[in-house]
């Protein structure tokens, strides 16, 4: 069975500063997906990020940028020129690439404080 | 386009009763699925659905029962409710294309307190 580690609790970063949240996973699989969502006091679990695990090349999204090393089983998430209103918790996610394998295995979260 | 909706936000139940916590999206996606978050244990699948018609138990099933009739619906029963499923449910959906699937969508959730 897969298990994804997020191991930092809570992080906290000053506003404009740049913060890294890490992420380990344990897969057999060698196709499979990455994702980062991000989840705010209003509940909703949005969409940060997405990986493809055969795409060697890191994925972007404007301000969050990934650090896919699958050898290491590592996918951690950069966030740069932090804002206040990315104050959230953080839940990085695994799911199989296999057809009809749509499960989302989720880490535990880390909570991120922006600090003005 | 709502994307996935559910209802109630809230609701209070004491043990033994039962509800039904719905969910719909409007994107004709094909798997949808339910899931719950505890306090410092990230979202855990519940049941899930590959189409109308099909559904399959996933992670922590034990206590609710689901179905799906139509594609775009895929409501989760409480048949009698324990104070162990005080939690936040969501619901999520993605198109699956057959050969890769897509990202999943979530609900914004339903905040569920048994007494």
């Amino acid at each position: 069975a897969q298990t994804v580690t997020q191991s930092q609790p809570e992080m906290s970063v000053q506003e404009a500063e740049t913060v890294t949240l890490s992420c380990t996973y344990d897969t057999s699989e060698s196709d499979y997906y990455l994702f980062w969502y991000k989840q705010p006091p209003s509940r909703q679990m949005i969409l940060v990020i997405r990986q493809e695990a055969y795409k060697q090349q890191n994925a972007t999204e404007n301000r969050f940028s990934v650090n896919f090393q699958k050898a290491a089983k590592s996918f951690s998430l950069k966030i740069s020129d932090s804002q206040l209103g990315d104050a959230a918790m953080y839940f990085c996610a695994y799911r199989s690439a296999a057809f009809g394998n749509e499960k989302l295995t989720f880490g535990t979260g880390t909570r991120l404080t922006i600090i003005p | 386009n709502a994307g996935v909706t559910q209802t109630p936000k809230f609701q209070v139940l004491k043990t033994g009763q039962s509800m039904t916590l719905q969910c719909a999206q409007d994107m004709n996606h094909e798997y949808m699925s339910w899931y719950r978050q505890d306090p410092g244990m990230g979202l855990r699948l519940i049941h899930y659905s590959v189409g109308a018609g099909i559904t399959d138990q996933g992670e922590v099933p034990n206590g609710y029962n689901v179905s799906r009739s139509t594609t775009e619906d895929f409501p989760l029963r409480l048949l009698s409710a324990a104070p162990s499923q005080t939690s936040v449910y969501f619901c999520a959906s993605s198109y699956s294309s057959g050969v890769r699937s897509d990202t999943q969508y979530f609900g914004p959730g339903t905040r569920l307190t048994v007494l």
